[in-house]
């Protein structure tokens, strides 16, 4: 079974640009969370979706951040416009039921805002 | 709010040998899961180990235990028999399960563990 894929890996972009990042979660499980990691801090939740529909979308940290998972099944995060603090590591995670399943994070994509 | 700590930046270890990971967090709920996850340097980030707080015995897998003291608000993470594949960066991270809320996961800010052949 494959596990949650991000794209890209790497992302290197300049201020002011835009960027978009993909994950593929676990086939079959209804949801998706958004996480990042700025360097040396901790990891805080952006955003979780459950099918299609944003169930929190609480972490997000402005409105420069749009995320979509267009027919319940990848997602995409938007950054419009790139800002230097927006640079870390965007992780992506999946599971299949809601209170109990343990979430599956996939490899993440470094984002640098130059 | 919930806050997870982790007051130890970077550890070492030399390979067989046994080290204990410390995570404290705080809370006002009752019924939560404590998770230690590890991030192997440029791979994906995997579940060590669970520990529901209504159960009393601590978490085990392999070489892996945790030491949960519920009063205390911790969840230490022994590993015993030390490899060199441990070498990673252990997350603690704390979940409240889903009651009209996102069961999201707060994470404290890490440690870099290094085993030394």
């Amino acid at each position: 079974e494959a596990g949650v894929t991000q794209f890209p890996s790497h992302s290197v972009i300049e201020k002011g640009q835009t960027v978009t990042l993909r994950c593929d979660p676990i086939s079959g499980h209804d949801n998706l969370y958004w996480y990042r990691r700025v360097m040396g801090k901790e990891i805080k939740f952006l955003l979780h979706f459950v099918k299609e529909s944003k169930q929190d979308e609480s972490g997000m940290p402005n409105n420069r951040f749009l995320a979509e998972r267009t027919g319940g099944t990848y997602s995409t995060l938007k950054v419009q416009p790139a800002e230097l603090e927006d640079s870390g590591v965007y992780f992506c995670a999946s599971s299949q039921e809601l209170s109990t399943d343990t979430q599956y994070f996939g490899p993440g994509t470094r984002l640098t805002v130059l | 709010a919930q806050t997870v700590t982790q007051s130890q930046p970077e550890m070492s270890v030399q390979e067989a040998e046994t080290v204990t990971l410390s995570c404290t967090y705080d809370t006002s709920e009752s019924n939560y899961y404590l998770f230690w996850y590890k991030q192997p340097p440029s791979r994906q980030m995997i579940l060590v180990i669970r520990q529901e707080a209504y159960k009393q015995q601590n978490a085990t897998e392999n070489r892996f235990s945790v030491n949960f003291q519920k009063a205390a608000k911790s969840f230490s993470l022994k590993i015993s028999d030390s490899q060199l594949g441990d070498t990673a960066m252990y997350f603690c991270a704390f979940m409240k399960p889903y009651g009209g809320a996102t069961n999201k996961l707060i994470f404290g800010t890490g440690t870099l563990l290094a085993v030394q052949p």
